[in-house]
């Protein structure tokens, strides 16, 4: 069981929009960054999002972010066949382990 | 462009130490950065298992703190995972990764392919 919480699917047609939320507390998002990975099967993880809602070079802009106090979501407009993947949000938690945290991931199908 | 490989046994028998190790290039390990490993077990999300810089304190999953280690080698630009006393629950894919430097804006910016560890006898 995840201590930030994602839905485990969700999907959308090519050329649509979806919204992918991860839910956590005030003892991680709350008062940390929040970031996204997408994830191809066989592939390295992929940096999408870092510090809520920047993007690396090379992220296309059809990728966002952001955070409203202890949730945050990414957003994909324009979604494309390519974009079928799983998605992890991922965030710090305030403790003394400084443990760093992950969803449970969601499965994004495009349809 | 920074590059990270993991590399070790494929195949760990129950209660034995699973070993691996990561090669950095394109940074110096004793950059800013720190230096971390993550797992993904078959049908389950990403799971972190610590993470280290060459000058202060690893850091560890609380639920594994027991049982795990990682250590660098500054000479050879590398860092370690030993992971002790495994069972199947281990059989995962590990991925090394850089993880940036601030306590609250923290995420991993780089990371390895991935190599499959599966414990078995």
């Amino acid at each position: 069981q995840s201590v930030l919480t994602q839905p485990p699917s969700v999907s959308a047609a090519p050329g649509q929009k979806v919204i992918i939320s991860c839910s956590g507390s005030s003892s991680n998002i709350g008062n940390n960054y929040v970031s996204w990975y997408q994830h191809l099967p066989g592939k390295a993880p992929r940096l999408l999002i870092y510090e809520n809602n920047k993007r690396p070079s090379g992220i296309p802009g059809r990728f966002s972010g952001s955070n409203s106090g202890t949730s945050a979501t990414l957003g994909i407009t324009g979604v494309q066949t390519g974009d079928e993947a799983d998605y992890y949000c991922g965030s710090r938690q305030s403790s003394l382990s400084e443990e760093m945290l992950f969803g449970g991931g969601t499965k994004l199908t495009v349809l | 462009q920074v590059q990270l490989h993991e590399s070790g046994p494929g195949l760990v028998k129950p209660s034995g130490t699973l070993s691996l190790t990561c090669v950095v290039s394109g940074d110096s390990i004793r950059s800013s950065f720190w230096w971390s490993w993550v797992r993904l077990p078959p049908g389950k999300g990403l799971d972190w298992l610590g993470d280290i810089h060459h000058s202060e304190r690893p850091f560890y999953n609380p639920s594994l703190k027991s049982r795990v280690t990682i250590s660098v080698d500054t000479s050879k630009n590398q860092f370690s995972l030993n992971l002790r006393s495994v069972t199947a629950a281990d059989t995962a894919i590990y991925y090394c990764a850089r993880r940036s430097p601030g306590r609250t804006a923290s995420f991993f910016d780089y990371w390895g392919q991935g190599t499959l560890v599966t414990v078995s006898s």
